[in-house]
């Protein structure tokens, strides 16, 4: 069965501060990854594709482990805003993109 | 303006009605999912349409019929759902080629009494 495992949380952070999540991939064939942000009630929406490189925007940094299949999302200085539930997806070269079931982030003030 | 936008928003209904969901993507995409995310679950695939030819059914209960018209819309027939089909429905598109990103709708919060 191909899955995408990522830690629940919740991670409650003060603001500024750095968090970091990891999410693993089952499915060794996967050729795609994304990181997506949910917030509460509402759907979810693309924060960023994660590339072999790795890849950085803004505040947030993605990196690939093929060999551990694993990726990673790094959050710099934290926002209130930021608080959300952020979802790891891999795809394996179908139109299926297998979600995790997603991480929560509160940033405190 | 919402590059895809579903209807309704909400929906309340019960187990012997009949019901229909819709999405609409103005983004020229070809390809159109619906998935369910249900609470403490990762979201789930239901059905693939590029270019309007169904691509993927995930042994999907027969309660739920999708109907893809064209490449812009799609639809979610629902007949004698049962209460553990309560949940988000979500409608997304994409350009159709593999594994690019979906583009979700804001979802249908479906409960079945």
């Amino acid at each position: 069965r191909k899955e995408v495992e990522q830690d629940p949380g919740p991670f409650n952070v003060p603001e500024g501060a750095t968090v970091a999540f990891n999410c693993t991939y089952s499915n060794s064939a996967s050729q795609s990854f994304f990181w997506y942000r949910q917030d509460c009630r509402k759907e979810p929406k693309l924060l960023m594709s994660v590339y072999s490189s790795g890849n950085e925007d803004g505040r947030f940094t993605a990196q690939l482990n093929r060999a551990s299949q694993y990726i990673s999302l790094l959050i710099r200085d934290s926002k209130l805003s930021d608080s959300a539930t952020y979802l790891c997806v891999a795809g394996a070269g179908s139109y299926q993109l297998t979600f995790g079931k997603g991480t929560k982030l509160s940033v405190i003030p | 303006e919402t590059g895809v936008t579903q209807t309704p928003r909400h929906l309340v209904m019960g187990m012997t009605n009949k019901k229909s969901l819709k999405c609409e993507q103005h983004l020229g995409h070809n390809a159109m999912y619906w998935y369910k995310q249900s609470a403490k679950k990762p979201l789930e695939l239901m059905f693939v349409y590029n270019f309007k030819e169904q691509t993927e059914n995930n042994s999907v209960p027969s309660r739920f019929s999708p109907e893809c018209p064209n490449s812009s819309h799609l639809f979610l027939h629902l007949h004698t759902l049962q209460p553990e089909d309560s949940a988000l429905y979500l409608c997304a598109s994409s350009q159709g080629v593999k594994d690019t990103e979906a583009f979700f709708g804001q979802g249908t919060r479906l409960t079945v009494v």
